[in-house]
């Protein structure tokens, strides 16, 4: 099993320019996340999808969007790239709700840069 | 004040000696807690889950201490290997909310030859 996967592993954009955050597991989990990550900051919370056709906002959802495309694949959106938004975002993916029981797999992050 | 505050370090060890890193939370209704290991430039790996008993594996121990609010891990024995980032990890809220896991920013551990 490759667990979760994410692409592009690098990213460079330019203000105001958009791309899509590719996210796919094969562990038959439900639920999938997307977080980033900033120098001096713990993990933030953008989205996240309990199960297959909903999602809602988590801590910072703003200036981004996302799709849970089918059981598998999770995408989160940049419309319009703010260079706030360089970060290292991380997907993750849970068999159900988290718990003691039910431990939270990562994927191996993308580096966007927005200049 | 913050949900999950960690000592950032860095905490410089020698190979062998025994490492404490607490954590403290600031929603006494929290739910579930955790260690997680982050290696430099790699993705968050679950250490462990911490238990009200507390709970070992291997050389590492963690505590839970709801009246405090407070979480410890404890490494024995330390391993040129166990050089990492250590992220403390509450899930706050229980039922519809329990999605949203709260990481604190992490203490960073390197342990020297």
């Amino acid at each position: 099993n490759a667990g979760v996967t994410q692409t592009p592993k690098f990213q460079v954009l330019k203000t105001g320019q958009s791309m899509t955050l590719q996210c796919a597991q094969d562990m038959n989990h439900n639920s999938m996340y997307w977080y980033r990550q900033d120098p001096g900051m713990g993990l933030r919370l953008i989205y996240y999808s309990a199960s297959e056709g909903t999602t809602d906002k988590g801590e910072v959802p703003n200036g981004y969007n996302v799709s849970r495309l089918n059981k598998r694949e999770f995408s989160l959106r940049l419309e319009s790239a703010a260079p706030s938004q360089t970060s290292v975002y991380f997907c993750a993916s849970t068999a159900e709700r988290v718990s003691s029981y039910n431990e939270q797999f990562f994927g191996p992050g993308t580096r966007l840069t927005v200049l | 004040r913050k949900e999950v505050e960690q000592d950032p370090g860095p905490f410089n060890v020698p190979e062998g000696a025994t490492v404490a890193f607490n954590c403290t939370y600031s929603n006494s209704a929290s739910q579930s807690f955790f260690w997680y290991r982050q290696d430099c430039r790699k993705e968050p790996k679950l250490l462990m889950s911490v238990y009200s008993s507390g709970n070992e594996d291997g050389r590492f121990t963690a505590q839970l201490n709801r009246a405090s609010q407070y979480i410890s891990l404890l490494i024995r024995d330390s391993k040129l290997s166990d050089s990492a980032t250590y992220l403390c990890v509450v899930l706050p809220y229980s039922g519809a909310g329990s999605y949203q896991l709260t990481f604190g920013k992490g203490t960073k551990l390197s342990v020297i030859p």
